[in-house]
């Protein structure tokens, strides 16, 4: 069985600070983690994902997140946050396996809302 | 290069009413989804296909029935209309290996009245 927890429903910055957006995981064997925005009225896009290797994985929009195994999480930043960074993020994860499941798994989704 | 295309973007139906609504995709995936969306509840699958020809039950299947009959194309019906599938509906697309990740429709807006 796989899982993701995104703890926050909504997280606050202003604009030129840093932002974090928390994801933690569970999953039988190795992870496949992503990091998708949606905009509103858009389907999700893909920013990020973790496969294997360096555990600082860097994306689209000047976006990174940190694999953590030992903490199990992947939590996505960004060292300055912009007003138009301003959508929904979701973590997702699926297994490493061979014939591990086709379904990721998604978290339930946080707004990062960032103010001017 | 389009991706992934739903169609319609909007409908309103009423209650016992049917409908199909279509997703197309031009990657070769083997791999396609249908998810609902509602606030609160994050991303809720439906069902889902592994290839052509095959589908499966996911997270929340009842009232709705799915076809693959071409590689490109998933279909998802609602057999009789109800206002509890008032939603946003997804359909996604990915290929075979479990690190590649998923390609999303801009979404169906649907409402039963």
């Amino acid at each position: 069985a796989q899982s993701v927890a995104q703890p926050e429903d909504q997280v606050n910055v202003a604009e030129g600070n840093p932002l974090t957006v928390k994801c933690t995981y569970s999953v039988s064997g190795n992870p496949y983690l992503f990091w998708y925005v949606q905009y509103p009225n858009r389907g999700l896009q893909f920013l990020l994902k973790y496969i294997t290797g360096d555990n600082l994985v860097k994306g689209s929009y000047g976006f990174e997140a940190e694999f953590n195994k030992s903490q199990t999480s992947f939590h996505l930043k960004k060292p300055s946050a912009l007003v138009s960074d301003s959508a929904l993020y979701f973590c997702a994860v699926r297994d490493h396996r061979r014939g591990g499941s086709y379904i990721p798994t998604f978290g339930r989704g946080t707004s990062l809302i960032v103010h001017p | 290069n389009a991706g992934v295309t739903q169609t319609p973007k909007f409908r309103v139906l009423k209650t016992g009413q049917s409908m199909t609504l279509l997703c197309a995709q031009d990657m070769n995936h083997e791999y396609m989804y249908w998810y609902r969306q509602d606030p609160g509840m994050g991303l809720r699958l439906i069902h889902y296909s592994v290839g052509e020809g095959t589908t499966a039950k996911g997270e929340v299947p009842d009232g709705y029935n799915v076809s693959r009959l071409k590689k490109q194309n998933f279909l998802l019906g609602l057999e009789s209309a109800a206002p509890s599938q008032t939603s946003v509906y997804f359909c996604a697309s990915c290929g075979q290996t479990n690190n590649q990740p998923q390609h999303f429709g801009d979404g169906t807006r649907l409402s039963i009245l």
